[in-house]
């Protein structure tokens, strides 16, 4: 059964405390992404990477690591230099020349308190 | 330049009337231009992507127009149904290796 998988659902933390999401896709896709969804703002990119050991800044990255050491994992670190960490969390994959057409993972609904 | 501007923000239909959610752009350099849908608590998925070569492309009750010279695109859903309800997002590419840009989305409730 092909996808991605994100986890977990829900994940709760205290302010100042680094937080990892995990990403896992199957897919055998080169390409993914971070998206960041807050109410009314639609989907804002973080970071994404087209290959394995390489990765690009999207339009919203301070605040925010990641790694791409296997094709198959992208995990997401928000460190507590992120100001407004609350949010719903989505990682995406693509193949090669079909960036337009990304599979979504269920998403991961972080909250900071 | 960069953005794709969407409207309305939230849309409420009966049943068997047709939504329509309208984008626009700038950047003339975008070449792709899918549609996601979203249901609560999920990730959006693909529904339907065009070209600016096309000005109109069906997919079951899901029908892409698009207008060029206006730099807009719209969706527009036929005998729309209540499990339609979801949020719609519009987004463009420049091409197909780039990152897209999305839309803020559209809220669309279907009335029973």
């Amino acid at each position: 059964d092909g996808g991605i998988t994100q986890s977990p659902k829900y994940l709760f933390r205290k302010e100042g405390q680094n937080v990892t999401l995990s990403c896992e896709q199957n897919l055998n896709h080169d390409a993914m992404y971070w998206y960041r969804q807050d109410p009314g703002q639609g989907l804002r990119l973080i970071y994404y990477s087209q290959i394995v050991n390489d990765f690009q800044k999207g339009d919203i990255a301070e605040g925010y690591s990641v790694s791409r050491e296997k094709k198959e994992s992208f995990p997401l670190t928000v460190t507590s230099a992120q100001k407004n960490p609350t949010a719903f969390y989505l990682c995406a994959s693509s193949t090669t020349g079909n960036s337009y057409e990304q599979y979504f993972g269920p998403g991961t609904r972080l909250t900071v308190t | 330049q960069q953005q794709v501007k969407q409207s309305p923000q939230s849309l409420i239909v009966q049943k068997g009337g047709i939504p329509i959610i309208n984008c626009a752009y700038e950047n003339t350099a975008f070449d792709y231009f899918p549609w996601y849908q979203q249901f609560p608590g999920k990730g959006p998925a693909l529904l339907i992507a065009i070209r600016p070569d096309v000005s109109e492309k069906k997919e079951g009750r899901f029908t892409i127009s698009f207008n060029k010279s206006a730099k807009q695109f719209s969706l527009h859903i036929m005998d729309s149904q209540p499990g339609d309800s979801a949020t719609y997002f519009c987004a463009a590419s420049p091409n197909r290796d780039d990152k897209i840009i999305f839309g803020k989305g559209t809220r669309l409730h279907i009335l029973p």
